[in-house]
């Protein structure tokens, strides 16, 4: 399998903030890469795929990067409505692996 | 709209067997790949297996030998079954749909916690 790792875990930032997750892959998986955020009692929400490409109707504050093992998902000015917890997922070989996730909170 | 209704025991005692059933509305199951994936506290999300609408297979080989996916396409539905539950196969079950083999989700259940206690 492919391990899927985050970081960090849980990250504290304020309104107005740049943030970025790190996801590191175990082997390469070239760019088939996805960022979900999700809410509690939500199913997880489809923010990025194919590693930088921003799915409709996801703001533009949202942007990923990477390819290979390592990849980053940046939300370039932090929003209250963005506290949630977000995964990363790799979609280059079954089975279907996620990260731990990384809890983003407002200071 | 296609929509995805997870139904089901909420609660299971050890040793039992889980089974889930997934209900497709607003659309046909034929033609896509059905998945199920769980949510645990502990191990976060993890992709359970895949069911496509003619009856083809994938599991994750770390549940391969106590899962099975079907699918009744009469019915518009696809089902769940996990042999030996511990505790450890407490979690929300969603059910979801993927357009071709290598796809992402595109439409999720909202998800049913399955508790195992007895």
């Amino acid at each position: 399998d492919v391990q899927m790792t985050q970081s960090p875990s849980t990250l504290s930032a304020s309104v107005g903030d740049r943030v970025t997750i790190t996801c590191r892959a175990s082997q390469t998986i070239s760019s088939w890469l996805a960022w979900y955020q999700q809410k509690p009692g939500r199913a997880p929400k489809l923010l990025i795929y194919k590693a930088s490409s921003l799915e409709s109707g996801v703001p533009s504050r949202f942007s990923g990067s990477g390819s290979g093992t390592e990849f980053t998902l940046t939300i370039s000015s932090l929003q209250p409505d963005d506290i949630a917890t977000y995964y990363c997922q790799q979609y280059n070989i079954y089975p279907r692996t996620f990260g731990q996730g990384t809890k983003v909170e407002i200071k | 709209q296609v929509q995805l209704q997870e139904s089901g025991p909420g609660l299971v005692k050890p040793s039992e067997t889980l089974s889930l059933t997934c209900t497709v509305s607003g659309g046909s199951i034929s033609s896509y790949y059905w998945h199920w994936i769980r949510q645990t506290p502990g191990k976060g999300l993890e992709w359970i297996g895949y069911i496509y609408y003619s009856g083809s297979t994938n599991y994750n080989p770390s549940l391969k030998s106590r899962v099975t996916i079907s699918v009744d396409t009469s019915k518009n539905q696809f089902s769940l079954k996990l042999t030996s539950v511990t505790a450890a196969d407490t979690a929300v079950y969603y059910c979801a749909r993927t357009r071709g083999f290598g796809d992402l989700v595109d439409y999720w259940g909202q998800g049913t916690l399955v508790t195992v206690s007895s």
